[in-house]
């Protein structure tokens, strides 16, 4: 079975600082790892994902992730964040045989104020 | 808007009541999952479907829940007499297949209130 935790209930932010979202999680298989980022009253949209190669993913809006697969990490950051990236940010996790079963941590509201 | 369509968006129902929710996939995809999100939490994963049959049920209550997917329409998610702990938000992802490296493509969702 796997498990993902996403410390971080909230981060608040300043407009155009930089941010960083942890996520770590747990696995006894090989795992895909995902970043989602659902908007108010909607549904998921997928920001990036990592399925092999290269451990740093860059993804949709800026936003790029690193697998450490040492630490059992995959941390989501960007640069410089805006307004409009005030959102709920979800790690999720699924085992590479079989079905694509999500395992979703418990999100991280990423409040950005001017 | 060739997304995941789910439908109602909000649903209010009574204590022993039953609630559909309905879900299309994105065309041409024929695989189906529903997922559950309680207040402040992360979604749970509840079922997976292919076309005419359940793959897995894993995350479905024992009772008063039931899931299809017919060879025509949508996908149905159905809760009998539902009580107060059902409110939730419950979305529905479809994928091409099953592949583990083939993204979910997620509806908006279904809000469903209990009074």
């Amino acid at each position: 079975a796997q498990s993902v935790t996403q410390l971080d209930s909230q981060v608040p932010v300043f407009e155009e600082a930089p941010v960083e979202l942890r996520c770590n999680y747990s696995s006894s298989v090989s795992v895909y790892l995902f970043w989602y980022v659902q908007y108010p009253n909607q549904g998921l949209q997928l920001l990036l994902k990592y399925l092999s190669g290269s451990t740093l993913v860059k993804g949709i809006n800026g936003f790029e992730a690193e697998f450490n697969k040492s630490q059992t990490s995959f941390h989501l950051r960007k640069p410089s964040v805006h307004i409009s990236d005030t959102a709920e940010y979800f790690c999720a996790v699924s085992e590479i045989q079989g079905f694509q079963k999500l395992v979703f941590g418990t999100g991280t509201r990423l409040l950005v104020s001017p | 808007n060739a997304g995941v369509m789910q439908n109602p968006r909000h649903l209010v129902r009574r204590r022993g009541q039953e609630a559909r929710l309905r879900c299309s996939p994105v065309k041409g995809h024929s695989h189906v999952y529903w997922y559950r999100q309680l207040p402040e939490e992360g979604l749970k994963f509840m079922v997976y479907l292919q076309k005419e049959n359940i793959i897995d049920e894993s995350g479905m209550p024992k009772e008063r829940f039931s899931a299809e997917f017919p060879k025509e329409g949508p996908s149905i998610l159905r809760i009998q007499q539902v009580v107060r702990g059902d409110s939730a938000a419950y979305f529905c992802a479809s994928s091409p297949s099953q592949a583990g490296n083939q993204p979910q493509h997620f509806g908006d969702g279904t809000r469903l209130s209990i009074l």
